[in-house]
């Protein structure tokens, strides 16, 4: 089965900052991963996915992430954090066998604060 | 183009009442999940349906939920009767296919008193 383990479920940065949102996953054959950012009161908004091409993805609002097959690890990075970017972010691995295919797994969120 | 539409927005209920969840996912998608988020976690799919069919429920607590699609568009999603520890967003999402980006609406707050 699938699991995703987010670490750290509050990050809080200074305005310009670097976000680093670490992000491991479990997943016994090659995994669809996706980052989802939530502001308060909405729905989740896909921020990017990585789906077996390059490394390295590049995604809405300046985010990217970078794809670690040895280390288990998608973690998503921002080189200048801006206020509007305070928000909750889902780290998901997508199950790519039976009846199961498509079904996203989440990690249990971390909520970034930006700081003025 | 509508996204994901979801009513109500909020909803609060006395334990063992019945509640019903309704979604409009975006025209054309085939493929429709509702997922459940309890507070402070991630969301966890429920159903899954390939237009009218649920193809994988096997998350889904029939003794108390159930879910439809009739024509393969709307969904409902019921709870009867509500307990304590239901007190959730249920979100509903859709995707033009399985290998597909899912679309999510804002959600239902359900909370049970």
């Amino acid at each position: 089965a699938q699991s995703v383990t987010q670490l750290g479920s509050h990050v809080s940065v200074s305005e310009g900052a670097l976000v680093l949102l670490r992000c491991n996953y479990s997943s016994s054959v090659p995994p669809y991963l996706f980052w989802y950012v939530q502001y308060p009161n909405q729905g989740l908004q896909l921020l990017l996915k990585y789906t077996s091409a390059a490394t390295l993805v590049k995604g809405i609002n300046g985010f990217e992430a970078e794809f670690k097959k040895s280390e288990t690890s998608f973690h998503l990075t921002k080189p200048s954090a801006h206020m509007s970017d305070a928000a909750e972010y889902f780290c998901a691995v997508s199950d790519l066998g039976g009846t199961s295919y498509g079904k996203l797994t989440f990690g249990q969120g971390t909520i970034l604060t930006v700081h003025p | 183009e509508a996204g994901v539409v979801q009513s109500p927005r909020y909803k609060i209920i006395e334990k063992k009442q019945p509640v019903a969840f309704w979604c409009n996912p975006i025209s054309g998608h085939n493929t429709l999940y509702w997922y459940r988020q309890n507070l402070g976690q991630g969301p966890e799919l429920l159903i899954r349906y390939e237009n009218e069919e649920a193809v994988d429920d096997s998350q889904l607590p029939k003794d108390r939920f159930s879910a439809e699609r009739l024509k393969g568009v709307d969904s409902t999603l019921k709870i009867q009767p509500a307990e304590l520890g239901d007190s959730a967003v249920y979100l509903c999402a859709s995707s033009a296919d399985i290998n597909t980006e899912a679309f999510f609406g804002q959600g239902t707050r359900l909370t049970v008193v």
